[in-house]
């Protein structure tokens, strides 16, 4: 399993509609999460932590499964300003060794 | 102001020069860090830098030097630079906080990057 892996995309919903991504990793010492959402030529911002079972924000809901080790986002009304691209950012501390790593990215658009 | 700050926002250079990348942030963090985004590849580290004493590699750091000037600054350098460092390169800074019992996270914040090109 690669360290961390999301859905490729992209997605390409109306208006509206619930949408979902998926984003897998590999090290089960890993304790808190992050979605970043990423417009097009910007800097990532933060979106959603999730440390627990989830977290909800909204119309965004972040879920973890630790078991599985994969976590989701869930954005439900879609608006035309949620295109971006969203990125899955799992960090890693241990002893000395710091590491955080991002995904690919999956590419939202949402369409009129 | 933005709180984190790069400069220049965009560079072109030849191959075999030497260049730097600078970053200042005014949010009064201690962590620092540099990341290269490459499409299809995503965002990696190159370096970062828990205080003013400390620097550390991160994933690609063959290449790429850095200083810790002060807590506020932190720069990258290119010593020859080389067409595949053509990319977007992304400064960050981070501060530690409680999120949970027992658990410390950190949100990350970005400068607005600089777009380097590489003939």
């Amino acid at each position: 399993r690669k360290e961390v892996e999301q859905d490729p995309g992209p997605f390409n919903v109306p208006e509206g509609a619930t949408v979902a991504f998926n984003c897998t990793y590999s090290n089960s010492a890993s304790q808190s999460f992050f979605w970043y959402r990423q417009d097009c030529r910007k800097e990532p911002k933060l979106l959603m932590s999730v440390y627990s079972s989830g977290n909800e924000d909204g119309r965004f809901t972040a879920q973890l499964n630790r078991a599985s080790q994969y976590i989701s986002l869930l954005i439900r009304d879609s608006k035309l300003s949620d295109s971006a691209t969203y990125l899955c950012v799992v960090p890693y501390s241990g002893g000395s060794n710091y590491k955080l790593t991002f995904g690919k990215g999956t590419l939202l658009t949402v369409n009129p | 102001d933005a709180d984190v700050t790069q400069t220049p926002r965009n560079r072109i250079t030849k191959t075999g020069k030497r260049i730097m990348l600078e970053c200042s942030q005014t949010k009064g963090h201690d962590r620092m860090y540099w990341y290269r985004q490459d499409p299809g590849l995503g965002l990696r580290l190159i370096y970062y830098s828990f205080d003013v004493k400390d620097i550390n590699k991160g994933e690609i750091s063959d290449g790429y030097s850095v200083s810790r000037q002060a807590q506020a600054k932190f720069s990258l350098s290119l010593e020859s630079a080389i067409p595949n460092q053509t990319a977007l390169y992304f400064c960050a800074t981070s501060d530690p906080y409680p999120s949970e019992p027992g658990l410390t996270s950190e949100t990350q914040y970005f400068g607005p990057g600089t777009r380097l090109l590489v003939l």
